[in-house]
């Protein structure tokens, strides 16, 4: 079954400081991979996605990710951090066919940003 | 229109009560999704319609029972809930079931047990 794990509970920037989010999968194929971005109180919005071609996967929001397949990551960077990116940063894992029906979630990374 | 809309915002509930969750989208969407919120955690799969169906049922607790009325609303009904219920409950769509096309989340309700 895949899973997804994202390492880093908590990371704090400054504004201005680049970021990069850890995801790493298990699965035994190349799956959809996605970044999710969640304000508090609010539901999720899709910041990238992959599911072929181009390994560098850019964004909205400034944001980018490249997927790692000897390294089984999908990390999230920005170049430089805006205090409004502060939320959770959720990454999901798709099946591809025929066990296409769900995403499953990793547990999560807070940003904070500090000005 | 490119959202996914939930009411009530907010909703505050007793044990003994009977309430409903309503989920919009006219993005044509044909997969919709219900999923739950724990503070802190990640969202976790409740329900999915596919093409007005059922396709899964995650053992949800029968207390929670959801509806899908046509392709454009998905409603989720409450009865004698337990104040562990309380979370954030989220309604997603999707082009289609199939993983590649990722969701649309609406802003979810925010369920209080008393």
């Amino acid at each position: 079954a895949q899973s997804v794990t994202q390492p880093d509970i908590h990371i704090t920037v400054s504004e201005g400081a680049s970021l990069e989010l850890r995801c790493n999968y298990s699965y035994g194929a190349t799956p959809y991979l996605f970044w999710y971005v969640q304000s508090p109180g609010q539901g999720l919005q899709l910041l990238l996605k992959y599911f072929s071609g181009d390994t560098l996967v850019q964004g909205i929001k400034g944001f980018e990710a490249e997927f790692k397949r000897s390294q089984s990551s999908f990390n999230l960077r920005k170049p430089s951090v805006h205090w409004s990116d502060a939320a959770e940063y959720f990454c999901a894992v798709g099946s591809r066919p025929p066990n296409t029906d769900k995403l499953i979630f990793g547990t999560g990374t807070r940003l904070q940003v500090f000005p | 229109d490119t959202e996914v809309t939930q009411t009530p915002k907010h909703l505050v509930m007793g044990m003994t009560n009977k309430k409903s969750l309503k989920c919009e989208q006219h993005m044509g969407h044909r997969a919709m999704y219900w999923y739950k919120q724990k503070a802190k955690k990640p969202p976790e799969l409740m329900f999915v319609y596919s093409y007005e169906k059922l396709s899964i049922n995650e053992s949800v607790p029968s207390r929670f029972s959801p509806e899908c009325p046509n392709s454009s609303l998905l409603n989720l009904h409450l009865h004698a809930l337990q104040p562990e219920d309380s979370a954030l409950y989220l309604c997603a769509s999707s082009q289609e079931v199939v993983g590649s096309y990722g969701y649309t989340f609406g802003s979810g309700t925010r369920l209080t047990v008393v």
